[in-house]
């Protein structure tokens, strides 16, 4: 069955230091990974996704993420935090390539601190 | 273009009650999928519609129940209502090609309180 993990419930962070969310994934074939934020009370925005070609992949807001196929990874990754970037992150797993069911599996969140 | 549009967004109700939250896709899509995301259990699928067909329902009773009309728009509904429904609820807006999915958007959300 499919199932994403993130290991890391809550992470703390000064701002201006180097961010890494972590993201494994349980899969049968090679999903479409995405990562997305939520700010309280919203609804989910996409940061970046991987479909296929460069593993390294370049979001918004300053984020990027690298695929791992070795490792079922897909971690999140920003150089220099600003406290904006304060919310909930998820990493989710899409369908089969080729599937067209639309259907997401997440993980259970990882909630980003920011201190000033 | 437009994004994806959610209503109500603040909805309580009582219990035993029942409720309907709509979806409108973004324009061109015609698959729109229901989360429901708790404290408790994070973000659950609820289920899938494409093209006015369910195509992937999650593990909820029968109380949840959805349909998707000719414009793509979408609706869920749920019967006695139960205090464990209360959630935010998400709708994903998603095009489908021939090589698959494209993407999900996202809404901002229902927030459903039961009381």
């Amino acid at each position: 069955a499919q199932s994403v993990t993130q290991p890391d419930i809550h992470i703390t962070v000064s701002e201006g230091a180097s961010l890494e969310l972590r993201c494994n994934y349980s899969y049968g074939a090679t999903p479409y990974l995405f990562w997305y934020v939520q700010s309280p009370g919203q609804g989910l925005q996409l940061l970046l996704k991987y479909f296929s070609g460069d593993t390294l992949v370049q979001g918004i807001k300053g984020f990027e993420a690298e695929f791992k196929r070795s490792q079922s990874s897909f971690n999140l990754r920003k150089p220099s935090v600003h406290w904006s970037d304060a919310a909930e992150y998820f990493c989710a797993v899409g369908p089969d390539r080729g599937s067209t069911l639309g259907r997401l599996y997440f993980g259970r969140g990882t909630q980003l601190t920011v201190w000033p | 273009k437009a994004g994806v549009t959610q209503t109500p967004r603040y909805l309580i109700k009582t219990r035993g009650q029942q409720v309907t939250l709509s979806c409108s896709p973004i324009s061109g899509h015609r698959s729109v999928s229901w989360y429901q995301q708790t404290p408790g259990q994070g973000l659950q699928f609820l289920f899938e519609y494409f093209s006015e067909t369910q195509r992937n329902k999650g593990n909820f009773p029968g109380r949840f129940s959805g349909r998707q009309f000719s414009n793509s728009r979408s609706e869920m509904n749920v019967s006695t209502l139960e205090l464990g429904d209360s959630a935010l609820y998400l709708c994903a807006s998603s095009s489908i090609r021939l090589t698959g999915v494209s993407g999900y958007t996202f809404g901002s959300g229902t927030r459903l309180t039961v009381v």
